[in-house]
């Protein structure tokens, strides 16, 4: 049974700070990683995916795997409120057309 | 670009009856999936098209819940009968080769 753990939070930060969301998965045959966003009674949104080991920055957001330690984070950086979601973590085994094993996500909330 | 779209949003029905969700992917999206995501749970696969084969169905419980992507296009989503457990957010998601998946709004289901 291939698993993703997550932290489910909630994680709470005040507004400016630098969130840090991290993932563990377990089949080490995954090739792809995704970040998704969702607001509470709305469906995921993607915000990052990472395919290699290192660091990957799109504005705010920095994603880092390490394949070795079967790692994967999100940082958020300068949060602001409307970040508060829940953030799920996706691993695949094959391409992003494959199917993809989501955590149980984290509750993020930036406080005011 | 039009986003994947589902109907219905919402289905209230008794336990034993029946009840299709339909989506029409985004325009061009070759790979359909049709995940269900229980509350407090990430997203789970239930079965993931390649144009009009039902490449993995896996997960799909083959004595209740029925597919299919007639024309490579629409698809549906059909539970007969349905029991108190399958009370969930039934998602589908879409992509293009290699594309990332993007998913619709969702169908809330609530079984009596």
């Amino acid at each position: 049974q291939k698993e993703v753990e997550q932290n489910s939070g909630p994680l709470s930060v005040p507004e400016g700070a630098i969130a840090s969301l991290n993932c563990t998965y377990s089949d080490r045959g995954s090739q792809s990683f995704f970040w998704y966003r969702q607001y509470s009674g709305k469906s995921p949104e993607l915000i990052m995916f990472i395919y290699s080991n290192g660091d990957k920055e799109d504005g705010r957001f920095t994603a880092q795997l390490n394949k070795a330690s079967q790692y994967v984070s999100l940082l958020i950086r300068d949060s602001q409120p409307s970040d508060s979601a829940t953030y799920l973590c996706a691993v695949s085994s094959g391409g992003s057309n494959y199917k993809l094993t989501f955590g149980k996500g984290t509750l993020l909330t930036v406080n005011p | 670009e039009a986003g994947v779209v589902q109907s219905p949003r919402y289905k209230i029905i008794e336990k034993k009856q029946p009840v299709a969700f339909w989506c029409n992917p985004i325009s061009g999206h070759n790979t359909l999936y049709w995940y269900r995501q229980n509350l407090g749970q990430g997203p789970e696969l239930l079965i993931r098209y390649e144009n009009e084969e039902a490449v993995d169905d896996s997960q799909l419980p083959k004595d209740r819940f029925s597919a299919e992507r007639l024309k490579g296009v629409d698809s549906t989503l059909k539970i007969q009968p349905a029991e108190l457990g399958d009370s969930a957010v039934y998602l589908c998601a879409s992509s293009y080769d290699q594309g990332a998946q993007h998913f619709g709004d969702g169908t809330r289901l609530s079984i009596l």
